[in-house]
Parts: C-alpha cells; sequence; structure tokens
C-alpha cells in the first residue's frame, strides 16, 4: 500500500530564515510524488512534482524538494520565509497512474515578522 | 492559463435535499476526480472517472453519492439525501494523463463549501 505522512502538523518559522516541511512516503515500487499548497479560503495549488529524471526538483514560489529513496523521504524546503508563505501543505503520492492521489495530514506553516 | 471551475463556491441545503455540485474540468484532460475535505480533517479521495465512467470509488463514496459528465464540458457530484457529517470543502479536480504522463498533476479547483444545517 501506498502512503504518505507529514511528520510535523504545524511549523512556525519567523521570516527570512529557512522552512523546512517533512515527509515520509511508502510505496512498494518508484512513486509519483507531489506537494499541494493551500492558502486560506482557496484551492489546492501545484507546487511540484517528482518526476524520475530529477532527485532535486525545484517548484514554484522558490520551494524546492529532495526525493531521497535510501529515507523514502521527500522534504520539502525554502531558503527564506516569506510571509505570504503562511498555508498549509500537503504532501501527496499517486497510487497508479490515472488513479486517486492520496493526501497526507498536512502541515500548517505559519510565518512570524 | 487554463483552471478548473466549480460553482457555487459555497452552498447551505437542509438535511435531507439533494444537492449538485458543479464542475468544468481543463478542457483537454481526460481523467476528472472529486475530492472532500471536512473542516480540520485530511483531503479524502471520492471518486474518479474515465471515459465515461467511474474508475475507482473510496468507501465514502456510498449511494447516496454519484458523478455524471452530461455534456463535453461539466462534471457533477450529487449528493441525493444530504446528511449533516455531509458538510465539507468538495474539490473538483482533473488530470490530463497519456501513457508517458505518469506524474501529470492533477488540478484542482477552488472548492464548494457544503454547509448542512
Amino acid at each position: 500500500a501506498q502512503s504518505v505522512t507529514q511528520l510535523d502538523s504545524h511549523v512556525s518559522v519567523s521570516e527570512g530564515t529557512p522552512v523546512l516541511l517533512r515527509c515520509n512516503y511508502s510505496s512498494s515500487y518508484s512513486p509519483s510524488l507531489f506537494w499541494y499548497v493551500q492558502h486560506p479560503n482557496k484551492g489546492l495549488q501545484l507546487l511540484l512534482k517528482y518526476t524520475s529524471a530529477a532527485t532535486l526538483v525545484k517548484g514554484i514560489n522558490g520551494f524546492e524538494a529532495e526525493f531521497k529513496k535510501s529515507e523514502t523521504s521527500f522534504h520539502l524546503t525554502k531558503p527564506s520565509a516569506h510571509m505570504s508563505d503562511a498555508a498549509e501543505y500537503f504532501c501527496v503520492i499517486r497510487y497508479n497512474q490515472g488513479g486517486k492521489l492520496i493526501f497526507g495530514q498536512g502541515t500548517e506553516l505559519s510565518v512570524k515578522p | 492559463e487554463p483552471e478548473v471551475t466549480q460553482t457555487p463556491s459555497h452552498q447551505v441545503t437542509q438535511m435531507g435535499q439533494e444537492v449538485i455540485l458543479r464542475c468544468v474540468p481543463i478542457s483537454n484532460h481526460l481523467y476528472f476526480y472529486w475530492y472532500r475535505q471536512i473542516l480540520g480533517q485530511k483531503v479524502e479521495f471520492l471518486v474518479s472517472f474515465y471515459n465515461n465512467e467511474i474508475s475507482e470509488k473510496s468507501e465514502i463514496f456510498d449511494d447516496q453519492f454519484s458523478v455524471e459528465r452530461p455534456d463535453g464540458s461539466n462534471f457533477t457530484l450529487k449528493i441525493r439525501s444530504t446528511k449533516l457529517e455531509d458538510s465539507a470543502m468538495y474539490f473538483c479536480a482533473s488530470s490530463h494523463l497519456t501513457a508517458s504522463s505518469y506524474n501529470s498533476p492533477l488540478h484542482f479547483g477552488n472548492g464548494t463549501r457544503l454547509t448542512v444545517t
């Protein structure tokens, strides 16, 4: 069975400091992984996706994620947080081609001035 | 950039009433999905739809739920007799998948907030 676990339900950082949102996955074969962001009262926006072409994936708004097979991790990072980054972030795994996405529990990111 | 659009943005209904949530997926997409998010909980898969039929559904998607693609553009979710616990944000999504697009992401709409009173 495939699943994702987001290790922190809430992360708080100061503006200008690095962001780390942790995600571990479980999959019996090479997974398809995504990070989505949800701003308050908004829909789900794709931040980035993992393809087997590169283990370091760059997304929008300065976010990136590194696929580490040995650690079964796909952590999301950003060098310097901005106030507008405050949102809920979801690590997501695709079950199979054309199949459903399975969402992690979400991590709420707060950014302090 | 093309978007998935959902209407209405907010729907209030009384328990036992039927509701239809509407979605217009991105025009060249082939797979369609409904997800829901109960307040404070994780996003849950409801159903996927491809080639005019349901390809997968979750245990949440019982006989009270149905989906339809009545024409070439709309994709609807119907709840026949709403319950209080159906109150949630419902997200429509679509995806353009081909045999070489395993990592093709889902594009989500902004959601319909359903409140059952």
